[in-house]
């Protein structure tokens, strides 16, 4: 079946670093792929998404570009700040299915 | 502002008891899911509803029973739990349940059972 994998964490950083989360995937078919964030004590929001190869979804200075030849999607930001400091999910869903795989998040913690 | 509201925020709930988790939605959409999260895990999809009619259920226990009564609401009803039923329970709502689109997500309900 589908299935995400991210790597693991918990990654600490001081604010103003540079960030990567990697991700990787394995799908039949053309997935769509997410980043989901989590903060404390919230639910899931969506950071960005891209539904095709090449594809780069951006927000809130955060950036992952869906790679189909290395089936990946991982996540960067230039410069971290406290605030976001949260738990990370990247996220498959398959053409004509109704769910959502996540990977097994990637808790961020970045320090003043 | 959370477009995706549940209620309660917080339940205890012994393993005899009979309660009810509630999501509403007013953004249109027609999918609502149930999600379970356990602490430091991913979202588990429980059941999902695509125009007020049961899509998927992920072999989930007949204890949990969901109700969906209008395209705005959805209802998981909950009786004879298990302590290991413990965990975050999060409705998301979407345009459709085609998961290409976003699913926007409630800030939980946050259940122990003793």
């Amino acid at each position: 079946g589908d299935s995400v994998t991210q790597m693991e964490g918990p990654v600490t950083l001081s604010e103003e670093a540079f960030l990567t989360i990697n991700c990787t995937y394995t799908a039949t078919g053309y997935p769509s792929l997410f980043w989901y964030v989590q903060y404390p004590g919230e639910g899931l929001q969506l950071l960005l998404k891209a539904t095709k190869a090449d594809d780069k979804g951006s927000n809130k200075g955060f950036e992952a570009t869906y790679r189909k030849e290395t089936t990946s999607f991982h996540l960067e930001k230039g410069s971290v700040q406290v605030s976001d400091s949260a738990v990370y999910f990247c996220a498959l869903s398959e053409q004509g299915a109704q769910k959502l795989v996540f990977g097994q998040g990637t808790r961020l913690t970045i320090n003043p | 502002d959370t477009e995706v509201t549940q209620t309660p925020k917080h339940l205890v709930m012994g393993m005899t008891n009979k309660k009810s988790l509630k999501c509403e939605q007013h953004l249109g959409h027609n999918a609502m899911y149930w999600y379970k999260q356990k602490a430091k895990k991913p979202p588990e999809l429980m059941f999902v509803y695509s125009y007020e009619k049961l899509s998927i259920n992920e072999s989930v226990p007949s204890r949990f029973s969901p109700e969906c009564p209008n395209s705005s609401l959805l209802n998981l009803h909950l009786h004879a739990l298990q302590p290991e039923d413990s965990a975050l329970y999060l409705c998301a709502s979407s345009p459709t349940s085609d998961p290409s689109y976003e699913q926007y997500f409630g800030p939980g309900t946050r259940l122990t059972v003793t």
